[in-house]
């Protein structure tokens, strides 16, 4: 079955530590997005790739980075310059840069720093 | 029952009435838009979409509407059941390139 996986579900991070979210697609998408979302608010874009090799800062980039090495991988780095990092975050994909090609999404990572 | 998106979070409906949700967008380089529907602990999943060159698109129970003059979209529920409880977020996309950028979203409770 095609689709979006987010691993892993839950993730428990020290302060001061870098921790990885991986995103894998088989959905032969070319652009790819992460958002983060705090409780009982929107979701707000972290990092987004239109296509392998490119990626572009979205509204709260700092203290995250990311990678684009393959189509269907776009892993989120939580370093320890994120000062409140604890957060779901969420995955997407899409097809393309035109319209009716709808945004799909992994079911997130509920990323807790104890 | 209606809310007004960014100044009204919360909407609240009896089941079988219609609802109404409001989103209020900024970016007029934006040509299409979407609604997703996101149950707790989830990701949100797709409902509708409409491009800037329409005014209006149905689905099953749902209408979407754009008006570009003033910037606004609203989702229309037609019959709204229990299930249909969630938060509901419309998203933007620019015309040029692909970036996806959410509205703040609406908690939508169905009363039985």
């Amino acid at each position: 079955d095609g689709g979006i996986t987010q691993s892993p579900k839950y993730l428990f991070r020290k302060e001061g530590q870098n921790v990885t979210l991986s995103c894998e697609q088989n959905l032969n998408h070319d652009a790819m997005y992460w958002y983060r979302q705090d409780p009982g608010q929107g979701l707000r874009l972290i990092y987004y790739s239109q296509i392998v090799n490119d990626f572009q800062k979205g509204d709260i980039a700092e203290g995250y980075s990311v990678s684009r090495e393959k189509k269907e991988s776009f892993p989120l780095t939580v370093t320890s310059a994120q000062k409140n990092p604890t957060a779901f975050y969420l995955c997407a994909s899409k097809a393309g840069t035109g319209w009716n090609t709808e945004a799909f999404f992994g079911q997130g990572t509920r990323l807790t720093v104890v | 029952g209606e809310s007004v998106g960014l100044h009204l979070p919360t909407l609240s409906v009896q089941e079988g009435d219609n609802s109404i949700i409001n989103c209020a967008y900024s970016n007029s380089a934006s040509d299409y838009f979407i609604w997703y529907k996101q149950e707790s602990g989830k990701g949100p999943q797709f409902i509708i979409d409409i491009r800037s060159n329409m005014d209006k698109r149905q689905g099953q129970r749902v209408t979407v509407l754009l008006n570009k003059t003033v910037k606004h979209l609203s989702l229309q529920i037609a019959a709204t059941q229990p299930g249909d409880s969630a938060v509901y977020f419309c998203a933007e996309k620019e015309t040029s390139g692909s970036r996806l950028t959410f509205g703040e979203g609406t908690q939508l409770t169905v009363n039985p």
